[in-house]
């Protein structure tokens, strides 16, 4: 498994202000995800987040909105930038580990509220 | 692209009974996961399924690689107060690095 931690868990947001959401590892991994999950709604992955490189961003999201780091194997940071409210959601970080790679672990998320 | 079907949406049960449910996928996969979530929480891993045909348990829960390699399924027996919560599968197709999310199965447990 994984040991994830996020940070902040809650946040209740100003719009048009910026947020960072920090993600610690317990280990070093290779792969490192972020997802959206809005309020009632399923999982969407926004991006993946390389070590050393470019985070590689799904459609729909980009980087002037979602700017990603990913300083080191085992810490990466998400950025939610110029917030509106539809951007209120649990903000997930995820670890790929096990058989190939192939199981995802989650942390406990970050559910940001913007008024 | 790829797409799961997870059903059903929502189930309301008797504490005691026995739930499935079941995800299908327009493509073949070579990993299944399912979840579990509660409010305001990640989710957290269930069961991991590799292989086809693959038949794994957690205590109570149960899940199956379909044949097909297009489905699976997650059965918890003797539910409990403690299994409310919505589950999802996930899904990674052959050379696909996306893992992909059912619409989730919202569980209420009436006791």
């Amino acid at each position: 498994s994984a040991v994830i931690s996020q940070k902040p868990s809650r946040d209740i947001c100003q719009r048009g202000t910026s947020l960072t959401i920090q993600c610690q590892v317990d280990s070093q991994v290779t792969m490192m995800f972020w997802y959206r999950q809005q309020p009632g709604q399923s999982l969407t992955l926004i991006a993946t987040a390389n070590q050393g490189s470019e985070a590689t961003y799904e459609s729909g999201f980009v980087i002037d909105k979602f700017p990603i780091s990913r300083p080191n194997l085992t810490f990466s940071t998400l950025t939610v930038s110029n917030m509106s409210p539809e951007d209120s959601s649990i903000y997930l970080c995820s670890v790929a580990r096990g058989y190939s790679g192939n199981t995802i672990y989650f942390g406990e998320g970050s559910w940001l509220t913007v008024v | 692209g790829q797409q799961l079907n997870q059903s059903p949406q929502s189930m309301f049960i008797q504490e005691g009974e026995d739930v499935s449910m079941n995800c299908t996928s327009s493509s073949i996969f070579n990993t299944w996961l399912w979840y579990k979530q509660d409010p305001g929480e990640g989710p957290v891993l269930l069961i991991a399924l590799y292989k086809a045909g693959e038949l794994t348990s957690n205590g109570r829960l149960t899940a199956q690689f379909g044949i097909t390699r297009k489905d699976s399924f997650l059965n918890i027996s003797a539910s409990i107060p403690s299994d409310v919560g919505i589950y999802f599968c996930a899904g990674r197709g052959q050379g696909a690095q996306k893992l992909v999310f059912g619409q989730g199965t919202r569980l209420t447990i009436n006791p």
